[in-house]
């Protein structure tokens, strides 16, 4: 089974809009992290946000936002006030556990446009 | 910048070639991770090591091995090159094994197989 699932492939919203990107997780662990990252077509990555297992609140950076709904299991990734250099590849990452070994999953990704 | 260097950023090689990418963690960071990605697998996770210790082996390849050096660099060999081992290939570092924080990637070397 799919540890994250992205389920958009592909995404279009207009200039100074708020756009939403899905993700879903799975795991049995009662402790992991959740990540988001931006590759923009130049290829680098480049960590957005993160969010705790255990954090009570929603974790925010400036323009993005994480609405972390633990008992769904999802992990969106909220952006506000879109700009043009926001289209990029957008992937949600998960790193589980309490063991010593502590690598990412990521889903497929999804590919955001911003139209002017 | 991230702070995480990999060299070189691009190599165009052949088949049945070896390459050696390299990386440097960011300064404290002592946890080297290695990942690829290709356009049908996406991005995968194939070896991470911590102080110089293998720690953990993704989906990486028997053709492939990692080292990480008293100095934290880490490398990812490469031998018998094929087509198919063409990809992006990054390094990524975070403060210690056992963290549950973020992971910063380097920008990454390309590698293509002709």
């Amino acid at each position: 089974a799919q540890k994250i699932t992205q389920t958009q492939p592909g995404m279009f919203v207009q200039e100074k809009e708020a756009v939403t990107l899905d993700c879903t997780y799975d795991t049995s662990d009662q402790s992991y992290g959740l990540f988001w990252y931006k590759q923009p077509s130049s290829g680098e990555m480049i960590f957005l946000i993160y969010q705790g297992s255990y954090d009570e609140q929603n974790a925010t950076e400036g323009r993005y936002s994480l609405n972390f709904q633990k008992a769904r299991k999802s992990a969106n990734l909220v952006i506000s006030a879109s700009q043009l250099g926001d289209s990029a590849m957008y992937f949600c990452a998960m790193r589980e556990g309490p063991g010593s070994a502590r690598q990412l999953t990521f889903g497929s990704g999804t590919q955001l446009t911003v139209l002017p | 910048d991230s702070g995480v260097t990999q060299t070189p950023k691009h190599l165009i090689t052949a088949t049945g070639q070896r390459v050696t990418l390299r990386c440097s963690p960011r300064s404290g960071d002592l946890s080297v991770y290695w990942y690829q990605q290709s356009l049908d697998q996406g991005l995968q996770f194939l070896i991470q090591y911590y102080n110089g210790e293998e720690r953990a082996k993704g989906n990486i390849l028997e053709r492939f091995s990692a080292q990480q050096f008293p100095d934290l660099h880490s490398e990812l060999n490469l031998s018998s090159l094929e087509l198919g081992d063409s990809a992006l290939y990054f390094c990524a570092s975070s403060v210690s094994s056992g963290s549950i924080n973020e992971q910063y990637f380097g920008p990454g070397t390309r590698l293509t197989v002709t």
